[in-house]
């Protein structure tokens, strides 16, 4: 079956440091990931999505950017983290093609200070 | 007008009674629907999706779908504590390989003993 995980769970850095965050799935190959965050009472925010190893579609442009440098791992990455970059981000999957399904991690609590 | 509308709630329904959730969503070319559930400080859980007009069931989890009025529900028969929660919306056009999901902001949904 398969599984996604991310790390670290939670995390507080003080404004302008620089961020990594990771995500890796088990039990697939070549799924499509994405990158969301969610702010405190807030809705789902699509941040970023790919659909292969070195493809990444950016949905709201910000200080994030995101890698897959290889096929089951995601990084979402911030050179000079912002206050507002403050929020719950998850990691999802879905597989190739005809999936529509997304499924998430655990998830990472940013808190920036 | 949002993409994807919910009542925000809280929605308050007695143990081992009906809980009825309800979603709209804007763009006609819609074609795969899920409900998400997320407990507090947890991440979304995939509980259904429906792809066809009608109702698809899944043990106590009934969902609808209503294209024509654009309209997609859920529905919890005997409705116990531990589906007190949050349960996002959400709907995908599915016409990509990355089939971006736009997501509700959710209902909170309590179940009173």
């Amino acid at each position: 079956s398969q599984t996604i995980h991310q790390w670290p769970a939670t995390l507080v850095q003080p404004v302008g440091s620089p961020l990594s965050l990771e995500c890796t799935v088990e039990g697939t190959s070549n799924p499509n990931l994405y990158w969301y965050r969610q702010a405190a009472g807030r809705g789902l925010q699509l941040l970023f999505y790919s659909v292969g190893i070195g493809q990444i579609s950016s949905e709201v442009p910000q200080n994030l950017s995101a890698s897959r440098p290889q096929d089951r791992q995601f990084i979402l990455s911030s050179k000079k983290l912002l206050l507002s970059d403050s929020g719950f981000y998850l990691c999802a999957w879905s597989g190739a093609g005809r999936s529509y399904e997304q499924y998430f991690g655990p998830g990472t609590r940013l808190t920036v200070t | 007008q949002k993409e994807v509308e919910q009542n925000s709630g809280p929605l308050s329904v007695p143990e081992g009674a009906i809980a009825s959730l309800n979603c709209t969503y804007s763009d006609r070319g819609s074609q795969s629907f899920f409900w998400y559930r997320q407990y507090s400080g947890k991440s979304p859980e995939l509980i259904m999706f429906i792809y066809s007009n009608g109702d698809k069931e899944d043990g106590r989890f009934t969902a609808q779908l209503n294209k024509a009025s654009q309209y997609v529900s859920l529905l919890i028969r005997d409705s116990q504590p531990s589906d007190s929660a949050t349960y996002l919306c959400a709907v995908s056009r599915g016409w990509s390989s990355a089939s971006k999901i736009i997501f509700g902001s959710g209902t909170r949904l309590s179940i009173r003993p």
